[in-house]
Parts: C-alpha cells; structure tokens; sequence
C-alpha cells in the first residue's frame, strides 16, 4: 500500500460546481497535510494546508481532514476554467532528521466550460 | 532571492553523460529538498538538507546520484553516468518551517 494514495482522474467538473478530490494515507502519526496544485509543465503550488481535524476554509477552497479515518480531501466551490490542474495531497511526518513530504500521484481535474 | 531558482530549465545528456543541476533556495531557508518527478506521477523523495548537513538521503535511487550544500545555500544534484531511466523533471524546494515548501520550477532532464 502507498503510504498517499489519491484516485489519478482524470475528473471533469463543469464550471460553477463543486470539485471534490480525496485522498487516503497510511501512516497514523501523519502530523501536516498539503494539498497542492501544479499545472501543466509548471511546479507544484502550496494551496491548503491543515493540521486538525475538521474543515478549514479559505476562498472557495476548503480542506477537511479526518484522522479517525486517515482521510483528507480538498473541495474547490464554484470551480473555473482555471482551477483544471492536478491537484497533489502531501502528507507531513516531523521525526528525527527527516522532515520530508511524502506526496500522491495526484489528481488531474478538467474544468468544463 | 525572491523564490527557489533552478538551473538550467531543460537538460538534454547523451546516455553515459554527467549532469550537475544547481539549486539556489530562497534566503535564509534552513531546509532543502530535491524531488524527482516522472510523467504522470507525483514528486517522489530523493534528499534533504537541514544547512549544509544531508539528514536524508535515502530516496536516491542508486550510488549514481549525489548531491551536496557546502555552504548551507545552493544545492547541486549531480548524475553520473546518467542513464534513460534517469529521464524527469528534477524539483528543488525550500522551506523554513515543517511542510510549508516553495518549490522551484525544476530541471527537465532528457538522456537519450
């Protein structure tokens, strides 16, 4: 089992409804988790993070983090033309001399006009 | 600088061919990281540094690849006798606090 695991996509949203994108881990002790999004041939961008269980919100993105069930997914509201990147969820392990993100493969998102 | 710089952007190397890629983190970052990312997947783990110290190394992926920071700021990454399967965009990320990285725009390494 892959210690991130996110369904590849591709998924097709049309424009003005909600995006939902998952993804599972397996490490209980994962502290931090990212989500971030990278367009084509471009690097990764930090978009959401979140460290407590619950939803966090910023803009129309939201984050919502499940410990309990080793789950995080991120929701993209009223998704535009320009959110169609793949979406990356990260997850964050602090220990000793190791502070390394662990990502997914991602998700490709296509927005549909 | 303002964000990670990485050179060069694109690397094309004959087959046998040492490569150097070069890192230059944002200022004043303390950590340091190189990914390696192939087509259609996510960035996978090559190494760390905290300053100039390498605390991880294990995610290179054979004795071919070595990366140093002297000075506790740029970073090279460096291939010898690189191989096809050597062939991916190599990201560079810094950051100052835990998991909040800024990545660079990477070097795209083609071995033929």
């Amino acid at each position: 089992q892959k210690e991130v695991e996110q369904n590849s996509g591709p998924l097709s949203v049309p424009e003005g409804a909600i995006a939902s994108l998952n993804c599972t881990y397996s490490d209980r002790v994962s502290q931090s988790f990212f989500w971030y999004r990278q367009y084509s041939g471009k690097s990764p961008e930090l978009i959401m993070s979140i460290y407590s269980n619950g939803d966090k919100e910023d803009g129309r993105f939201t984050a919502q983090l499940n410990k309990a069930s080793q789950y995080v997914s991120l929701l993209i509201r009223d998704s535009q033309p320009s959110d169609s990147a793949t979406y990356l969820c990260a997850i964050y392990n602090r220990g000793f001399g190791n502070e390394k993100l662990t990502f997914g493969t991602g998700t490709r998102l296509t927005i549909i006009p | 600088g303002a964000g990670v710089s990485q050179s060069p952007r694109y690397k094309v190397a004959k087959r046998g061919q040492d490569v150097a890629l070069r890192c230059d983190p944002i200022s004043g970052h303390v950590s340091l990281f190189w990914y390696q990312q192939a087509l259609g997947q996510g960035p996978e783990f090559l190494t760390y540094f905290q300053n100039e110290a390498q605390l991880d190394k294990s995610g290179l992926p054979s004795d071919r690849f070595f990366a140093e920071r002297p000075e506790g700021s740029v970073s090279t990454l460096k291939i010898q006798r690189t191989q096809q399967e050597d062939s991916a965009v190599y990201l560079c990320a810094s950051s100052n606090r835990g998991g909040g990285y800024t990545f660079g725009s990477g070097t795209r390494l083609t071995v033929v």
